[in-house]
């Protein structure tokens, strides 16, 4: 069974430009999740999608980011435009809904590197 | 102020000697305690959960542990390939559906 696919894997942009994550989660989880991740730290949640409608975008910084999930599958978060404290990695991660919470089972990716110059 | 501390930070080990990592948490309305392995470049891979005081998991050469303030993993006799940066998550009322991460604690076994 394929995992939560992500990419690019890594992207180097200037600040002020914009870039853009895509992830595929594993066939028939329909909550998707994306964190953040800076060196040495533990992921923080960006955003929570169950199926299309995002559940849980508190933490999302709106001004520059946005994100979507089309049709309740893949997902793409965006930043425009990049500042040079966006540079972390950036995490997909899926699951069933009913488990998760109970479970605490995530499928990460394994991450967007993006470096801001 | 709801916190999840994990310590140490970094733990150098050399092969066969056993340890136990610690994740402290303050939180109200506990749901669920939840540990994670991340190898470099990797995202994170679960491993464990523990749902009330007492409880105990065990895979292989590691064991978690959970009290009312608290969470160990236990390694046993590690070996090489169980160095990785070991995360804890908490799951809580306050925070329905929403996993918190402390900050790891990056694991080094020397052979």
């Amino acid at each position: 069974e394929a995992g939560v696919v992500q990419s690019p894997r890594y992207k180097i942009i200037e600040k002020k430009q914009p870039v853009a994550f895509w992830c595929n989660p594993i066939s028939g989880h329909n909550t998707l999740y994306w964190y953040l991740q800076n060196l040495g730290q533990g992921p923080e949640l960006l955003i929570r999608y169950e199926n299309e409608e995002a559940v849980d975008d508190s933490q999302l910084p709106k001004d520059r980011f946005s994100a979507e999930r089309l049709k309740g599958v893949d997902s793409t978060l965006k930043i425009q435009p990049a500042e040079l404290g966006d540079s972390a990695v950036y995490l997909c991660a899926s699951s069933f809904t009913r488990l998760a919470g109970r479970t605490g089972e995530l499928f990460f990716g394994e991450g967007s590197r993006l470096t801001v110059l | 102020e709801d916190q999840v501390t994990q310590s140490p930070e970094a733990l150098r080990l050399q092969e066969g000697e056993s340890s136990s990592l610690n994740c402290s948490y303050t939180v109200s309305g506990l749901r669920g305690l939840f540990w994670y392995r991340q190898d470099p470049g990797k995202g994170p891979e679960f491993l464990f959960t523990l749902y009330s005081a007492g409880e105990e998991k065990e895979k292989e050469r590691l064991k978690a542990t959970l009290t009312k303030k608290e969470s160990f993993l236990h390694i046993t006799a590690p070996k090489p390939e169980d160095s990785a940066t070991y995360l804890c998550a908490v799951h809580y009322v306050r925070m329905a559906q929403k996993l918190v991460f402390g900050q790891g604690t990056r694991l080094t076994i020397n052979p």
